[in-house]
């Protein structure tokens, strides 16, 4: 089985601060995938990555960056954390035509 | 712009009764079709999808519907058990695309 690993469940950062959430895939998969989950707002593309050093914003990508230096791994950068970036962070990755494969998710709060 | 929707926000059964959860989506382009379940505390977790070239799929005690007349997409759990509480997601792809759109999701309640 496919799996996908968030290095965090939890995290409590401070605004201002420098956020990295970092996700690990296992399968080989090119594309991967950071949302963010918001009740009533459902899933929401961040970035996404179709290869090593590659990445693509995606419908809302202000306020962070990502980092693809290896295939299996696919970090989240908040630049400067905001509390309207306090949320559910999800990580997937898949081979096209194929489900994506999500993380547990790492629920971030920005104090 | 593209929508996944779903017609219901929460769906209440009883245990050992049939579910149908709903959904509809905008995108004539789409080909291909997942339903998530997630369970609190966790991501979502895939249970079945469908591609356009069918209409009915089935897996153990879920079968998914595809209608894409009137862009409607159903996932049908039988003898719906307690470990089904949880939120389905819809999602939905074209071919060789990137990304996937994914509906807000229906929490499922089943009552012992």
């Amino acid at each position: 089985d496919v799996k996908v690993t968030q290095s965090s469940r939890y995290l409590v950062k401070r605004t201002g601060e420098k956020v990295f959430l970092e996700c690990v895939q296992d399968m080989d998969h090119e594309n991967m995938f950071w949302y963010r989950q918001d009740p009533g707002l459902g899933l929401r593309l961040i970035y996404f990555s179709y290869d090593v050093k590659m990445k693509e914003k995606g419908d809302i990508p202000e306020g962070y960056s990502v980092s693809r230096e290896k295939k299996e791994r696919f970090s989240l950068i908040l630049e400067s954390a905001s509390t309207n970036q306090t949320s559910m962070y999800l990580c997937a990755s898949y081979q096209v035509n194929q489900p994506q494969h999500f993380g547990d998710g790492t629920r971030l709060s920005i104090l | 712009g593209e929508s996944v929707g779903l017609h219901l926000p929460t769906l209440s059964v009883q245990e050992g009764d049939n579910s149908i959860i709903n959904c509809a989506y905008s995108n004539s382009a789409s080909d291909y079709f997942i339903w998530y379940k997630q369970e609190s505390g966790k991501g979502p977790q895939f249970i079945i999808d469908i591609r356009s070239n069918m209409d009915k799929r089935q897996g153990q005690r879920v079968t998914v519907l595809l209608n894409k007349t009137v862009k409607h997409l159903s996932l049908q759990i039988a003898a719906t058990q307690p470990g089904d509480s949880a939120v389905y997601f819809c999602a939905e792809s074209h071919t060789g695309g990137f990304k996937t759109i994914f509906g807000a999701g229906t929490r499922l309640f089943v009552k012992a």
